[in-house]
C-alpha cells in the first residue's frame, strides 16, 4: 500500500495526450514539491519533472507537471511509442522521509 | 557527468546482512551539499525508499526498514554503503542509489528529488 495514489494504468493513442494523477494528503504532497519519475522497462527510474512543474536538461516540453493542494498530476502531449513506461510520482513527508506513489502504467495504443 | 554504480553480493542468505555500495563518478561526494539515497523495487513492484544520508551525515531512514538498516558514507573513496541485516525473502529487490538533489529556504535546506540514479543491482534472499 503506497502513501500517495496512482491509478495503476492508463492509455491514449499516439500523438494524443494523456494526464496520470498523483494524490496525497495535507503531511506530504501538501507541504512539499512533487517530483515523477519515468522508468522504461528493464532500466533504472528517470527524472521527469522535478519541484512540481521543473524539466531537467534534456527533457522534452511535452512533459509537463502541476500540482493543487495534496495533488499533483503530470502530463504529456503528443504521446510516443517510446513514451510506454510506468510512470512514478514522489514527494516528502514533515519527518524527511521520501514516499513514492505505486506507480502508473502508460500504454500507448 | 554525474555517474553511481551499485555492487555488492546478488545472493543473501536468510538472516544474513545485506551489503551494497554505491560509487560515485565523475564528481565528488563531498562537493554540493548534495545528499544520498537508497530505493529499492521488489520484482514487478513498485519503488521503496530504504534512506538517505544527508550531507552533514545526518541519516533518514524508512521507519518499516529503520531497526534494519545503515547507510554510511566513505569521502575518501567517493562511495556511500547500504547495510540491511536479518533479511528475509521480502527483501528480495532490484536496489538502486541516488543522488538527492534539493532546495533551501529560510536558511534550511531540504530534500526534494532524485536526480541521478544507478543502474540498480538485485539482490535476491534465498538459503
Amino acid at each position: 500500500q503506497s502513501v500517495l495514489t496512482q491509478p495503476p494504468s492508463v492509455s491514449a493513442a499516439p500523438g494524443q495526450k494523456v494526464t496520470i494523477s498523483c494524490s496525497g494528503s495535507s503531511s506530504n504532497i501538501g507541504n512539499n514539491y512533487v517530483s515523477w519519475y519515468q522508468q522504461l522497462p528493464g532500466t533504472a527510474p528517470k527524472l521527469l519533472i522535478y519541484e512540481n512543474n521543473k524539466r531537467p536538461s534534456g527533457i522534452p516540453d511535452r512533459f509537463s507537471g502541476s500540482k493543487s493542494g495534496t495533488s499533483a498530476t503530470l502530463g504529456i502531449t503528443g504521446l510516443q511509442t517510446g513514451d510506454e513506461a510506468d510512470y512514478y510520482c514522489g514527494t516528502w513527508d514533515s519527518s524527511l522521509r521520501a514516499v513514492f506513489g505505486g506507480g502508473t502504467k502508460l500504454t500507448v495504443l | 557527468q554525474l555517474q553511481l554504480q551499485e555492487s555488492g553480493s546478488g545472493l543473501v542468505k536468510p538472516s544474513q546482512t545485506l551489503s551494497l555500495t554505491c560509487a560515485v563518478s565523475g564528481g565528488s561526494i563531498s562537493s554540493g551539499g548534495y545528499s544520498w539515497s537508497w530505493i529499492r523495487q521488489p520484482p514487478g513492484k513498485g519503488l521503496e525508499w530504504i534512506g538517505y544520508i544527508y550531507h552533514s551525515g545526518s541519516t533518514y531512514y524508512n521507519p518499516s526498514l529503520k531497526s534494519r538498516v545503515t547507510i554510511s558514507v566513505d569521502r575518501s573513496k567517493n562511495q556511500f554503503s547500504l547495510k540491511l541485516s536479518s533479511v528475509t525473502a521480502a527483501d528480495t529487490a532490484v536496489y538502486y542509489c541516488a543522488r538527492v538533489g534539493g532546495y533551501c529556504s529560510g536558511g534550511s535546506c531540504y530534500p526534494s528529488y532524485f536526480d541521478y540514479w544507478g543502474q540498480g543491482t538485485l539482490v535476491t534472499v534465498s538459503s
